[in-house]
């Protein structure tokens, strides 16, 4: 049990277009999802807290204009890079804490972005 | 001063041998420890809870000692397949957003 997916593993994209990365809780129900980023031989830094039904959180420095986040069910949650910069090829990481369990985080396998 | 610092390595080990890893944290309010493994290009995966009291999981053994603010880690009889990254993380009282340190290399060596 709690699996968590995200769709797609790997995306290529030309500078200036925008991605959408899936996150899905299979087997569980997550009012709260995380967001992520890792840069190559750096930690994981948090970008920002999806919660179900209403507007993510985000962390300082990161453009929540540039970063949009759609938590529309209990199941899903959607990061969308808009206006992709080569800067912004990293990968990209959501975690899914399940609603009965609140402290426990589930990873998805990750998202390889890279803008050329 | 990072709010999680570990030691980035890397430590080049022979099998067989034991190996530990150290994290300190800086907010004395923190209440929940971690060790995560996360192997090259992947996601990372919760290897064990830290409990105030130390707790050890086959070959693995975490301790925790509030009063200096400092976790370990330590591997015994290490295998090949344990190369990876640690990633020691902490939460800090009910916020659930979790604080990662930047992990510490291990390579095990044939």
């Amino acid at each position: 049990g709690a699996v968590v997916s995200q769709h797609p593993s790997w995306v290529i994209c030309k500078s200036g277009t925008s991605v959408k990365i899936e996150c899905r809780s299979l087997d569980f129900q997550a009012t709260t999802m995380f967001w992520y980023r890792q840069f190559p031989k750096q930690s994981l830094m948090l970008m920002a807290t999806s919660n179900e039904g209403s507007k993510a959180t985000y962390e300082q420095g990161v453009e929540k204009d540039k970063f949009l986040i759609n938590h529309a069910s209990l199941t899903l949650s959607t990061l969308t890079v808009t206006s992709a910069h080569p800067e912004d090829s990293s990968f990209y990481i959501c975690s899914a804490t399940p609603s009965d369990r609140a402290y426990e985080q589930y990873f998805g396998p990750g998202t390889r972005l890279t803008v050329t | 001063r990072k709010e999680v610092e570990q030691d980035p390595g890397p430590f080049n080990v022979p099998e067989g041998a034991t190996v530990a890893f150290n994290c300190t944290y800086s907010n004395s309010a923190s209440q929940s420890f971690f060790w995560y493994r996360q192997d090259c290009r992947k996601e990372p995966k919760l290897l064990m809870s830290v409990y105030s009291s130390g707790n050890e999981d086959g070959r693995f053994t975490a301790q925790l000692n509030r009063a200096s603010q400092y976790i370990s880690l330590l591997i015994r009889d290490s295998k090949l397949s344990d190369s990876a990254t640690y990633l020691c993380v902490v939460r800090a009282g009910n916020n659930r957003k979790l604080i990662w340190g930047l992990g510490t290399s291990l390579a095990v060596n044939p």
